[in-house]
């Protein structure tokens, strides 16, 4: 079964440093795409960045960015320049490209709090 | 382009009873997923419709249950509710090619007692 383990629960910021959110997943599968979203208090979540498995390219959007090393079935996420709208809960999500129900698999979270 | 919208945004009732929620797909989009979310938890996948189809199912009982309409918005229904489902009601909508990010809407907390 696929799995993704994002192992710590909180982490800390200083505005307008950089913080890197870490994000393990399992699977046998070689082709599907990696996601992170934010869920502020208001609830919804809000995509931040995708990669496709098969782009050896790492994503970019903005001060967002991730390492993502396949053979290690790591996806961590970078923000640089934290705002103190970046605090929220950050999601990893996995989900396989050849499956006929495209369900997310969710990690358990981090949150991340900036401090001014 | 209207985003995920979803009702009620916050509903209470008691153990035993039943509950609709419902969700509006963005606009162009097909397919709904929905997503229970238990505080402090990631969200959890109960089910997904595509063209008024159900297209695969999460490990949920029976209880919980949906519909898709001809205009792509769904419902899910939850029967005999339990305090167990007290949570977060994430609904996501897609296109339903490969590789299509899923848009979520503002969810539903429900509270059972």
């Amino acid at each position: 079964a696929q799995t993704v383990t994002q192992s710590q629960p909180e982490m800390s910021v200083q505005e307008a440093e950089t913080v890197t959110l870490s994000c393990t997943y399992d699977t046998s599968e070689s082709d599907y795409y990696l996601f992170w979203y934010k869920q502020p208090p208001s609830r919804q979540m809000i995509l931040v960045i995708r990669q496709e498995a098969y782009k050896q390219q790492n994503a970019t959007e903005n001060r967002f960015s991730v390492n993502f090393q396949k053979a290690a079935k790591s996806f961590s996420l970078k923000i640089s320049d934290s705002q103190l709208g970046d605090a929220a809960m950050y999601f990893c999500a996995y989900r396989p490209s050849t499956s006929g129900t495209y369900k997310y698999i969710f990690g358990t979270g981090t949150r991340l709090k900036v401090l001014a | 382009e209207t985003g995920v919208t979803q009702s009620p945004t916050h509903l209470i009732k008691t153990r035993g009873q039943q509950v609709t929620l419902r969700c509006s797909s963005q606009s162009g989009h097909n397919t709904v997923s929905w997503y229970q979310q238990a505080l402090g938890q990631g969200p959890q996948f109960i089910f997904q419709y595509y063209r008024e189809e159900e297209n695969g199912r999460g490990n949920f009982p029976p209880r919980f249950s949906g519909l898709q309409f001809p205009n792509y918005s769904s419902e899910l229904n939850v029967n005999a509710l339990e305090l167990d489902d007290s949570a977060l009601y994430l609904c996501a909508s897609s296109r339903p090619a490969g590789g299509e990010t899923q848009y979520f809407g503002p969810g539903t907390r429900l509270l059972v007692l």
